[in-house]
């Protein structure tokens, strides 16, 4: 596609829902990264894959959160039983390779609002 | 582990202002470094970013950074800012080693009021 792609743009739950989050990075990247940004705080490192080698999780808060991705295409971000601290925006990236040299592209991110 | 400072939190200037914005990173190693912009209602995008040779890099829309790795600094600047540089804009480093996320700064507000 034209460029990274997240869906939902927002997302409302109620404490303790898990809530699945959707990226779908550019056609061709193989590398793909999730981010959090809660309020006033700049983007924190969740997650990223790099075609089909294991996924680099140091980022991950907890074990509530999980993220698959099938070869080069789409992710998934799992968050269970949602925390009212888990409200954030979660941006995805894509790039072509997940080299220390390389520019990633952002998606408009998912706003997530745990009540 | 790395960390990025970014000392302004909300920065308010008039149209035809200069802007300098301070990025200062904590790493010993080799580093490359970013600034992305994210403008009202759109997402991140690259503004600009160093990899190494010329420490005075030239991006988009008449910003500069100059890395000083003596000061582990990669301060933003553009000589005239314009309305239309309201936006958010964030200093990002990782290690140049392999593969490697980036890690951000907390990113500062610009709001630039005609």
């Amino acid at each position: 596609g034209a460029g990274v792609s997240q869906s939902p743009s927002n997302k409302v739950t109620e404490k303790g829902k898990d809530v699945e989050l959707r990226c779908d990075p550019i056609s061709g990247h193989t590398a793909l990264y999730w981010y959090r940004q809660r309020l006033g705080q700049g983007l924190e490192f969740l997650i990223y894959f790099q075609g089909n080698s294991a996924p680099d999780k140091s980022g991950l808060p907890s074990d509530r959160f999980s993220a698959e991705r099938t070869g080069e295409s789409v992710s998934t971000l799992t968050i269970q039983r949602t925390q009212q601290e888990d409200s954030a925006v979660y941006l995805c990236a894509s790039s072509t390779q997940a080299v220390a040299k390389n520019i990633q592209y952002f998606g408009a991110g998912t706003r997530l609002s745990v009540l | 582990a790395q960390s990025v400072s970014q000392h302004n939190h909300h920065v308010i200037l008039s149209e035809a202002a200069s802007l300098e914005l301070g990025c200062n990173y904590s790493y010993g190693g080799t580093v490359n470094l970013f600034w992305y912009v994210q403008y009202p209602g759109q997402h991140l995008q690259l503004l600009l970013k160093y990899f190494s040779g010329d420490p005075l890099v030239k991006g988009i829309k008449g910003f500069e950074a100059e890395f000083i790795k003596s000061k582990f600094s990669f301060n933003l600047r553009k000589p005239s800012v314009q309305w239309s540089d309201t936006a958010e804009y964030f200093c990002a480093v990782n290690a140049d080693s392999g593969n490697t996320p980036l890690v951000f700064g907390k990113g500062t507000r610009l709001s630039v009021i005609a």
